[in-house]
C-alpha cells in the first residue's frame, strides 16, 4: 500500500523568510513520482514542484526546492523568500511510475500561513 | 488553454436526496479522475477513466455513487441517496497520458454539504 504522511498540520513563516514542509511516504515501488501541490481557498490544486524518483538531483522551481532522500523516503519542500501569496494548504503526493497505475496518493496537508 | 471546468461550485442537499456533479476536462486529455476531499484530509481517488473506460473504481461506494464519461470527454458523478458523511469537496482532474510529469490539472471542485 502507498501512504503519504505530512506530520505538520499547520506552520507559519514571516514574509521573506524560509520555511520547510515535511513529507514522508511508504511504498514498495522502485520508481515513482513525487509532487507538491498548493491549494488556496479557491480549492484548485496547483502544481508547485515535481520529482522523478530515479533522478538524484533535487528539483527546483524558482523559490521552491525539494530535498529528496530516497533511502529515507523523505520529500520535503523548501520555500525561500516567502510571500503572502504562498499562504495556502500544501499537499505532498505520490504516484507509481508503472503504466496505468497513475492515481495520486495525497498526504493530509500542511496549512501554511505567511505573516506580513 | 482552458482549465478543467466543474459545476456546480456549491451544493446543499438533505440526506437521502440525489445530486450530480459535472466535469469537463482539458481538451485532448484522455485520463479523467474524480477525487473526494473530506475537510481536513487530502483528496482520495473515487474513480479513474481512460477515455470512456473505467481504469480504477475500487474506492467508489458503488451502492450509492455512480460515474460515467460518455464519448470520452466530459463526465458526471452522481450520489443517490446522499449520506451526511458524503459532505466533502469533489475534485475533478485530467491528465494527457502516460507521462506523469506532465502533471494533473485540477478543477476548482464542488463543495457538497449534506444536512
Amino acid at each position: 500500500a502507498q501512504t503519504v504522511t505530512q506530520s505538520q498540520p499547520e506552520m507559519s513563516v514571516q514574509e521573506a523568510e524560509t520555511v520547510t514542509l515535511s513529507c514522508t511516504y511508504d511504498t514498495s515501488e522502485s520508481n515513482y513520482y513525487l509532487f507538491w501541490y498548493k491549494q488556496p481557498p479557491s480549492r484548485q490544486m496547483i502544481l508547485v514542484i515535481r520529482q522523478e524518483a530515479y533522478k538524484q538531483q533535487n528539483a527546483t522551481e524558482n523559490r521552491f526546492s525539494v530535498n529528496f532522500q530516497k533511502a529515507a523516503k523523505s520529500f520535503s519542500l523548501k520555500i525561500s523568500d516567502s510571500q503572502l501569496g504562498d499562504t495556502a494548504m500544501y499537499f505532498c503526493a505520490f504516484t507509481p511510475a508503472q503504466a496505468g497505475a497513475n492515481n495520486l496518493f495525497f498526504g493530509t496537508g500542511t496549512r501554511l500561513t505567511v505573516i506580513p | 488553454e482552458a482549465g478543467v471546468a466543474q459545476s456546480p461550485r456549491y451544493k446543499i442537499i438533505e440526506k437521502r436526496q440525489s445530486v450530480a456533479f459535472w466535469c469537463n476536462p482539458i481538451s485532448g486529455h484522455a485520463t479523467l479522475y474524480w477525487y473526494q476531499q473530506i475537510l481536513g484530509q487530502g483528496p482520495k481517488l473515487l474513480i479513474q477513466f481512460q477515455n470512456n473506460g473505467v481504469v480504477d473504481d475500487s474506492q467508489l461506494p458503488k451502492d450509492r455513487f455512480s460515474a460515467e464519461r460518455l464519448k470520452g470527454v466530459d463526465s458526471t458523478l452522481k450520489i443517490q441517496p446522499a449520506k451526511l458523511e458524503d459532505s466533502a469537496v469533489y475534485l475533478c482532474a485530467s491528465s494527457s497520458g502516460p507521462d506523469r510529469l506532465v502533471g494533473y490539472t485540477f478543477g476548482s471542485g464542488t463543495r457538497l454539504t449534506v444536512v
